[in-house]
């Protein structure tokens, strides 16, 4: 079984409103990762954790929370955020720590969020 | 830094039409090579990869040979189907590297 899920599948959200995006995996996997998609853009790393600690964080806004309550779920808390966040957010898990390489990633369905 | 290239496209076949994706990397090191598909509305579906020269990944009908002479890993598909209609992204991982994408190739296939 090679699934992760994402709730939930759509969201839209106040520039002042809090709200958290959820992801799951149960393939033991020990990265995990948030990924900002763009229209007709190819995926754009935000976090990256590994053994449950926060590995990379390519220069995200604070408005984008994430944390890793275990080594199967990861949130991304989402605050006080603009239009522009307006995106496809895609969870990604893989059995190891990039650093390694030769790792392969597995994507959940993604949630799509619209910030009026 | 390593980086993908691939056509953009959009690329538009009749259906039961040969397709080619083309698709060449720069990387520092000893790469794996990807490919995932991305249907409308959805998240990306890893559809096949390589981890060595020569390796000849396979999914679906669709096939993508790693070539490390020519630095490719071009995407091949015989007869292609109105449901193959999608974007299609080439992708790589490289040791101490985070995972690198392609622009993405978007594909429609008419009945």
């Amino acid at each position: 079984d090679t699934e992760v899920t994402q709730t939930p599948k759509h969201l839209v959200m106040g520039m002042t409103n809090k709200k958290s995006l959820k992801c799951e995996q149960h393939m033991g996997h020990r990265a995990m990762y948030w990924y900002k998609q763009k229209a007709k853009k190819p995926p754009e790393l935000m976090f990256v954790y590994s053994y449950e600690k926060l590995s990379i964080n390519e220069s995200v806004p604070s408005r984008f929370s994430p944390e890793c309550p275990n080594s199967s779920l990861l949130n991304l808390h989402l605050h006080a955020l603009q239009p522009e966040d307006s995106a496809l957010y895609l969870c990604a898990s893989s059995q190891d720590a990039p650093a390694g390489g030769q790792e392969t990633q597995y994507f959940g369905p993604g949630t799509r969020l619209l910030v009026l | 830094g390593d980086s993908v290239t691939q056509m953009e496209g959009p690329v538009t076949l009749s259906e039961e039409a040969f397709l080619t994706i083309n698709c060449t990397y720069t990387a520092t090191g000893y790469p794996s090579l990807f490919w995932y598909v991305q249907y409308p509305g959805e998240g990306l579906q890893l559809l096949l990869k390589a981890t060595k020269a020569d390796d000849k990944g396979s999914n679906k009908g669709f096939e993508a040979t790693y070539r490390k002479e020519t630095t490719s890993f071009h995407l091949e598909k015989g007869s292609v189907q109105v449901s193959d209609s999608a974007v299609y992204f080439c992708a790589l991982h490289d040791y101490g590297q985070n995972f690198v994408f392609g622009p993405g190739t978007r594909l429609s296939v008419l009945p």
